[in-house]
């Protein structure tokens, strides 16, 4: 069962790039990497999931290295709404996926 | 709205009664989930039913016994809890359970 390392907390301003790195160093050959963001009293909200290379959509992107040791969600111009938790998941597809969410990255973004 | 439902929203319970959490998905996912969030803590998986079967069981006291009647119900039975279980419990589901989760909004749970 991999797991994720991630800074606790990261601070940003308005219309900045904002780029969150996880670690997974004993990710497996099956394993996925998944991107959720928390606002408080809330559940988790799907972001973006990645297999290897970069993955784009609506709201971020993920690059992954070819090692994929680690990944990085990059959110593109931040605005105060996007302060939440963000937390990087690995999981398998042999089917059961445990869901292990660490202790995620709080995003604070400011004017 | 993510289609996924709990009910209730907030739930004060004492110490030795017996209640339940409902929560239903209306996405036609044939996975669902409890997870149970402390204050300030990450979430901590507790089942996991796959097929309205119970795949997970994540060394959860038996004081929480869930109910899985169908893909799109999943109910938590609560009873006898002590005020440490006092947490915001998501239900989650997904297609596969390789996929990614759809959340719920949680029930706030008090034991008194």
């Amino acid at each position: 069962l991999a797991k994720t390392t991630q800074p606790i907390s990261m601070d940003s301003y308005e219309g900045q790039e904002v780029n969150i790195t996880c670690s997974h160093n004993n990710i497996a050959t099956n394993d996925y990497i998944t991107w959720y963001q928390q606002f408080p009293s809330q559940g988790p909200r799907f972001i973006i999931q990645g297999y290897k290379t970069k993955v784009t959509n609506e709201v971020a992107s993920l690059f992954i290295p070819a090692d994929r040791k680690s990944s990085t969600l990059s959110l593109p111009r931040v605005s105060l709404s996007d302060t939440a938790v963000y937390y990087c998941l690995v999981g398998d597809d042999t089917g059961f996926q445990k869901l292990v969410f660490g202790t995620g990255t709080r995003l604070l973004v400011s004017p | 709205e993510t289609g996924v439902t709990q009910t209730p929203r907030h739930l004060v319970m004492g110490m030795t009664n017996k209640k339940s959490l409902k929560c239903e998905q209306h996405l036609g996912h044939n996975a669902m989930y409890w997870y149970k969030q402390s204050a300030k803590k990450p979430l901590e998986l507790m089942f996991v039913y796959n097929f309205k079967e119970q795949t997970e069981n994540n060394s959860v006291p038996s004081r929480f016994s869930p109910e899985c009647p169908n893909s799109s119900h999943l109910f938590l039975h609560l009873h006898t809890l002590q005020p440490e279980d006092s947490a915001l419990y998501l239900c989650a589901s997904s297609q596969g359970t390789d996929r990614e989760q759809y959340f719920g909004p949680g029930t706030r749970l008090t034991v008194t």
